[in-house]
C-alpha cells in the first residue's frame, strides 16, 4: 500500500484519558500534515512537520496537544486529557519535498476519536 | 470573511448533466489550488489541483481559475450519481509547501 497510511481508524477514550494518533506518509513522501474535522465543519489545519522538525503549528490548540515526526517511525499526533469536545475525525496528509513536485497533499484515511 | 468560502449547498443536478462548483478566496497570496472530494464518513480525495490562471481539463473534471477576481470553480460533465459528495476547495502557497486553508464544501447531488 502506496498510499498514507493512518492507525487506528476508530478510538474511543474516556475524558481525561490520552489519544494517540499514528501517520505513515505516502512512500517519497517527507512532509506530514494533520488536519481536524468536526462534525458538520470544514477541515482545519492543525500542524506541518517534516523528520524531526516541526515547521508551522499554527493550528494547535496550546494546551493538551503535541504532534513529532521522528527520524524513525510514524508521525504520531498526541491528545492528553482528552475532553468531549476533542471528538472528531483527524486527518493526516503528506506531501513531497519541495522543488519536486507541486506539493499536492494527499490525505489518509483517517482517525475518528470519540470521547465519552 | 472566510478566507474560502464555498456555497454549502445541496447542488442538485440531473445525470448527465453539468455540476458546476464555485469557491473565492481572500488571501491574494495564494496560489495553489486544489479540489477534494470527500464521500460521507471518507477522506478526501484530491480531483484537480490549479495554478495558472484559466483552465486545466482532466477526464470529465475541469477546474477554472481566475486570480484577479479570487475566484476558482470546478465544473463535472457527464455528472454521474458517483459523483454525488462534498467537494472541498482549498487554497495553498506555492513555494513552502505549506498548510492548505479549506472551505466548508459544497455538497453535490446528482439525481436519476
Amino acid at each position: 500500500n502506496a498510499g498514507v497510511m493512518q492507525n487506528p481508524r476508530h478510538l474511543v477514550r474516556r475524558r481525561g484519558q490520552e489519544a494517540r494518533l499514528r501517520c505513515s506518509p505516502m512512500k517519497g513522501h517527507s512532509h506530514v500534515y494533520w488536519y481536524r474535522q468536526l462534525p458538520e465543519e470544514g477541515l482545519k489545519f492543525m500542524v506541518y512537520l517534516q523528520k524531526e522538525n516541526i515547521i508551522d503549528e499554527s493550528g494547535m490548540p496550546k494546551e493538551r496537544f503535541s504532534a513529532e515526526f521522528p527520524k524513525e517511525g510514524p508521525s504520531i499526533l498526541r491528545i492528553q486529557q482528552v475532553v468531549r469536545g476533542d471528538s472528531a475525525a483527524y486527518f493526516c496528509a503528506s506531501s513531497t519535498t519541495p522543488g519536486t513536485g507541486p506539493y499536492e497533499q494527499y490525505f489518509g484515511p483517517g482517525t475518528r476519536l470519540t470521547v465519552t | 470573511q472566510k478566507e474560502v468560502e464555498q456555497n454549502s449547498g445541496p447542488l442538485s443536478v440531473p445525470e448527465g448533466a453539468i455540476a458546476s462548483l464555485n469557491c473565492t478566496y481572500s488571501d491574494r497570496v495564494s496560489q495553489s489550488f486544489f479540489w477534494y472530494r470527500q464521500y460521507s464518513g471518507k477522506s478526501p480525495e484530491l480531483i484537480m489541483s490549479i495554478y495558472s490562471n484559466g483552465d486545466k481539463e482532466d477526464g470529465r473534471f475541469t477546474a477554472q481559475l481566475n486570480k484577479a477576481s479570487q475566484y476558482v470553480s470546478l465544473l463535472i460533465r457527464d455528472s454521474q450519481p458517483s459523483d454525488s459528495a462534498t467537494y472541498l476547495c482549498a487554497v495553498g502557497r506555492v513555494g513552502t509547501a505549506s498548510k492548505l486553508t479549506f472551505g466548508t464544501g459544497t455538497r453535490l447531488q446528482v439525481t436519476l
